[in-house]
């Protein structure tokens, strides 16, 4: 049973538009949410997080949103750069954000074109 | 230079021959921990080890496993590999206070035929 699911597999969009990607959760325990970032042969990286008590954490460009009654996040890229064209993994996890306890998503692949 | 580093990057293998995958961290953390990344499936945690010498099972475990006897390395084995086996490995480290992330090393292509 998936716990964490990205129902898009990939999206693709423009230079400079709007990426948004998104992610629901059935755990009503989860109380961390991570976006992460994976390049072709590499390991993914930390993009950015947002804690249950929070509806919106903005770091740059990016920005995730936090909707619990819906169990729904989302991750939005504003300008889309083609730099960004990444795996993203949306990530939960319960008890203070427990690394150990971490459950992550299926990845969407973003393609952002020139 | 803070890093997770994982050995080899690419190995291809036959049924039944063990296989030991290397991971090293240079952080200093005491949580670290093997995933499998799939086609559709996603990361997948297949044993974790929140100090030296205590490790635990994670979602994917059979066929696998893990020792911590001193903090800066996790190897992980595969005693008889198998061809389901075949897949992407990262090993990912952290602190363990709240609200930490994870370093992940940059992958180990393993195929069993």
């Amino acid at each position: 049973d998936q716990q964490v699911k990205q129902n898009s597999p990939s999206l693709s969009v423009q230079e400079g538009r709007i990426s948004i990607l998104n992610c629901d959760y059935t755990n009503s325990m989860f109380d961390y949410f991570l976006w992460y970032k994976k390049y072709p042969a590499e390991g993914p990286t930390f993009l950015i997080s947002i804690s249950s008590i929070k509806d919106k954490n903005e770091d740059g460009r990016f920005t995730v949103f936090l909707n619990k009654s819906a169990k729904h996040l989302s991750l939005h890229i504003v300008p889309s750069q083609p730099g960004d064209s990444a795996v993203y993994f949306c990530a939960a996890s319960e008890d203070g954000g427990a690394t150990n306890k971490l459950i992550f998503g299926t990845g969407t692949l973003l393609a952002v074109q020139p | 230079e803070a890093q997770v580093t994982q050995n080899p990057r690419y190995l291809i293998t036959v049924t039944g021959k063990k296989l030991t995958v290397t991971c090293s961290q240079n952080m200093n953390h005491e949580y670290m921990s093997w995933y499998r990344q799939d086609p559709g499936l996603g990361l997948r945690q297949i044993y974790y080890s929140m100090n030296v010498e205590v490790t635990d099972k994670g979602d994917v475990p059979e066929g696998y496993k893990v020792s911590r006897k001193e903090k800066r390395n996790f190897p992980l084995i595969l005693e008889s590999p198998s061809p389901n086996q075949t897949s992407l490995y990262f090993c990912a480290s952290s602190g363990t206070g709240s609200n930490e992330k994870l370093f992940f090393g940059s992958g180990t292509q393993l195929s069993v035929l």
